[in-house]
């Protein structure tokens, strides 16, 4: 079945404790993206990747890394979580060039105390 | 950058009726136009989308407008029914460049009134 997958699903934490999410596709998609969402502000994508060893920031990186060896994995790290990181977060990837469907994730829902 | 403005936040209409949620963009440059669709506790799935060269599509009860012009869509749901209870995002891409171009708006939570 061709999907996106996500882990953890929930995750709660403490500040400043290094956490990875992890994103997995396999549908050879060449764009990967992570997204957070919070309420009343939508979608705001976080980091992008057009294929392997190639990332560049989205509208919010502050607090995150990325990285992309594999075509088929996209991990989002956050190295020292802060409260104001809590949310909701996807990963999302489609197949390169324009007008292609975007396929998310389950989401993963990160607490951090 | 792009930027998209969604409106209304939230939208409550009666069954059976129609419901129209409006986007703007500001790059008229954005060449694709999406609309996802997330149910409480799902991720956004694409249920209708739209090109520039295209003025409208439709898909059964969903239909999408585009005023190139105007710089707005908008998505067009008729004969509502409880299942179409969700949050509805617009979206605008960009082509080319070396941005990965979907922009979102902020959301439209459409509640159908039984």
């Amino acid at each position: 079945e061709a999907q996106v997958t996500q882990n953890p699903r929930y995750l709660i934490t403490v500040t400043g404790k290094k956490l990875t999410v992890t994103c997995s596709q396999n549908m050879n998609h060449e764009y990967m993206s992570w997204y957070r969402q919070d309420p009343g502000l939508g979608l705001r994508q976080i980091y992008y990747s057009m294929n392997v060893e190639v990332t560049d920031k989205g509208d919010v990186p502050e607090g995150y890394k990325v990285s992309r060896k594999e075509k088929r994995n996209f991990p989002l790290i956050l190295e020292s979580p802060s409260p104001n990181q809590t949310s909701l977060y996807f990963c999302a990837s489609r197949p390169g060039g324009s007008y292609n469907e975007q396929f998310f994730g389950p989401g993963t829902r990160l607490t951090v105390l | 950058g792009e930027n998209v403005e969604q409106h209304p936040s939230t939208l409550s209409v009666q069954e059976g009726d129609s419901a129209v949620i409006k986007c703007t963009y500001s790059d008229s440059a954005s060449n694709y136009f999406p609309w996802y669709k997330q149910e409480l506790g799902k991720r956004p799935q694409l249920i209708i989308d739209i090109r520039s060269n295209v003025g409208e599509k439709k898909d059964q009860r969903i239909a999408v407008t585009l005023n190139k012009t105007a710089k707005h869509f908008s998505l067009h749901i008729t004969e509502t029914q409880p299942e179409d209870s969700a949050v509805y995002f617009c979206a605008a891409s960009i082509p080319g460049g070396g941005a990965d171009g979907l922009t979102f708006g902020k959301g439209t939570h459409l509640i159908i009134q039984p």
